[in-house]
C-alpha cells in the first residue's frame, strides 16, 4: 500500500519568512513524489516533482523539497513566502505497482501581512 | 492549449435527487481519472479511464455513482441518487502518457466541481 501523511492541517506564517510544509509517505517500492497547490477557486497546479536523480528539487513560484529516503519525506521549503503563497498544499505519492496518484490531506499556507 | 474544463463549478441538490458532473479533458489525453475530496480529508481516486475504456473504479464507492466517456473524449460522473455523505469537490484529471505508471504521466487537474447535497 502507499499513503502520504501531512501532519499540518494549517500554517501560518508572516510575509518574507520562511516555510517548511511537512510531508511524509509510506511505500514499499521505489516512489514518485510530487507537490501541488490549489489557489482559492482554481484547480490543483503542480509545483515541483521528484522522479530520480537529485534528491533537492527546484519547483515553480522559489518552492523546492527535498526527497530524503532513510526519513521517507519530501518537505516543501520557501525561504521567503509572498501574501499570493496563500493557498493549499497538497504532498502526492505514485509507486510502484499503482496506476493512481495517491494524495495526503493538505496543508494551507496562510500568509500574514 | 485549453486546460482541464469542469461543468458546473458547483452544484446544491437535495438528498435523493440526480447530477450529472461533466469533464472535458485536453484534447489527445488518454488518461482521465476522477478524484473526490470530502471536506477535510484527502483527495480521493475514483476511477480511471483509458481513452473509453474504465481501467481501474476501485475507488467509487457504490454503485449510486456512475462514470462514462463517451469515444473516449469527455466524461461524465452521475450520482443516482444523492446522499449527504456525496458533498465534496470533485476533481477531473488528464494525461498523455501511454504508461499511467511514470513519473512523467503528470496529471493536469481541472477547477473541480463542488457538489453541496442537502
Amino acid at each position: 500500500a502507499q499513503s502520504v501523511t501531512q501532519l499540518d492541517s494549517q500554517v501560518p506564517v508572516f510575509e518574507e519568512a520562511p516555510v517548511e510544509l511537512r510531508c511524509n509517505y509510506s511505500s514499499s517500492v521505489s516512489v514518485y513524489l510530487f507537490w501541488y497547490v490549489q489557489y482559492p477557486n482554481q484547480g490543483l497546479q503542480l509545483l515541483l516533482k521528484y522522479l530520480s536523480g537529485s534528491t533537492l528539487v527546484k519547483g515553480i513560484n522559489g518552492f523546492e523539497a527535498e526527497f530524503n529516503k532513510s526519513q521517507t519525506s519530501f518537505h516543501l521549503r520557501k525561504p521567503s513566502v509572498h501574501i499570493s503563497d496563500t493557498a493549499e498544499y497538497f504532498c502526492a505519492i505514485l509507486s510502484g505497482g499503482y496506476q493512481k496518484v495517491t494524495f495526503g490531506t493538505g496543508t494551507k499556507l496562510q500568509v500574514i501581512p | 492549449e485549453a486546460g482541464v474544463t469542469q461543468f458546473p463549478s458547483h452544484s446544491v441538490i437535495e438528498k435523493g435527487q440526480t447530477v450529472t458532473l461533466r469533464c472535458d479533458p485536453i484534447s489527445g489525453h488518454d488518461n482521465l481519472y476522477w478524484y473526490r475530496r470530502v471536506m477535510g480529508k484527502e483527495i480521493k481516486f475514483l476511477l480511471h479511464f483509458v481513452k473509453e475504456s474504465k481501467q481501474d473504479e476501485s475507488g467509487m464507492p457504490n454503485n449510486r455513482f456512475l462514470a462514462e466517456r463517451t469515444g473516449g473524449t469527455y466524461s461524465t460522473l452521475k450520482v443516482q441518487p444523492a446522499e449527504l455523505e456525496d458533498s465534496g469537490v470533485y476533481f477531473c484529471a488528464s494525461s498523455q502518457a501511454r504508461q499511467a505508471y511514470s513519473g512523467a504521466n503528470v496529471l493536469t487537474f481541472g477547477a473541480g466541481s463542488r457538489l453541496t447535497v442537502l
